[in-house]
């Protein structure tokens, strides 16, 4: 039973043009939600959160929204440049509580 | 920098040997997790551990695997005996009590023959 879904395996971006990655979760108890990176042969590292009581948090080229109504998140990156190709895992967990659910991934690739 | 370290990044093994995969994590890191990457779950959490001891190990194959954390600095993962299904990169993540950020190392990447 996945509670965290990234249903698209892949996204292909133009640079420059802005790349939305999206994440849907089932848990309600889920109230904290992080975006990890990752490049080849190297861990995922982590690039943004947010918490249940805030719809949106921004860190420079990338922000994240939250609909708790629809249990759905979305990473956005604008403009995309091409070290962002990477595989990009959406995370969920309780406030409070390290233990983390990962997605299945999105592979972004950004085409120069 | 600070940063988690795991030995081996590879380890090419036949099915029925032993495998031990070693995570060091940051100090003063005080929770440490084990995940396996797959292409169909992703990122499954095998074991996790507070203060050096297991909290979860529900995502663990309970009879092969072992998940086990000595000292502060050191936390190990076993497989005996290993079994081609077991080929998949084993990351090791550490953090701090009751902050969701974790930290990764840079896997281990096993093939089990």
């Amino acid at each position: 039973d996945q509670q965290v879904k990234q249903n698209s395996p892949s996204l292909s971006v133009q640079e420059g043009r802005i790349s939305i990655l999206n994440c849907d979760y089932t848990n309600s108890m889920f109230d904290y939600f992080l975006w990890y990176k990752k490049y080849p042969a190297e861990g995922p590292t982590f690039l943004i959160s947010i918490s249940s009581i805030k719809d949106k948090n921004e860190d420079g080229r990338f922000t994240v929204f939250l609909n708790k109504s629809a249990k759905h998140l979305s990473l956005h990156i604008v403009p995309s440049q091409p070290g962002d190709s990477a595989v990009y895992f959406c995370a969920a967990g309780g406030f409070g509580n390290e233990k983390l659910t990962f997605g299945t991934g999105t592979r972004l690739t950004i085409i120069p | 920098d600070a940063r988690v370290t795991q030995t081996p990044r590879h380890k090419v093994t036949e099915m029925g040997q032993e495998v031990t995969m070693r995570c060091q994590p940051i100090l003063g890191h005080n929770t440490v997790f084990w995940y396996r990457q797959t292409m169909m779950q992703g990122l499954e959490l095998l074991a996790y551990f507070r203060n050096r001891a297991p909290l979860d190990d529900s995502g663990m194959p309970k009879d092969r695997f072992s998940a086990e954390m000595p000292d502060a600095t050191l936390a190990t993962l076993k497989i005996q005996p290993s079994e081609p299904r077991d080929s998949a990169v084993y990351f090791c993540a550490s953090g701090i009590q009751g902050i969701e950020t974790q930290y990764f190392g840079p896997g281990t990447r096993l093939l089990v023959l």
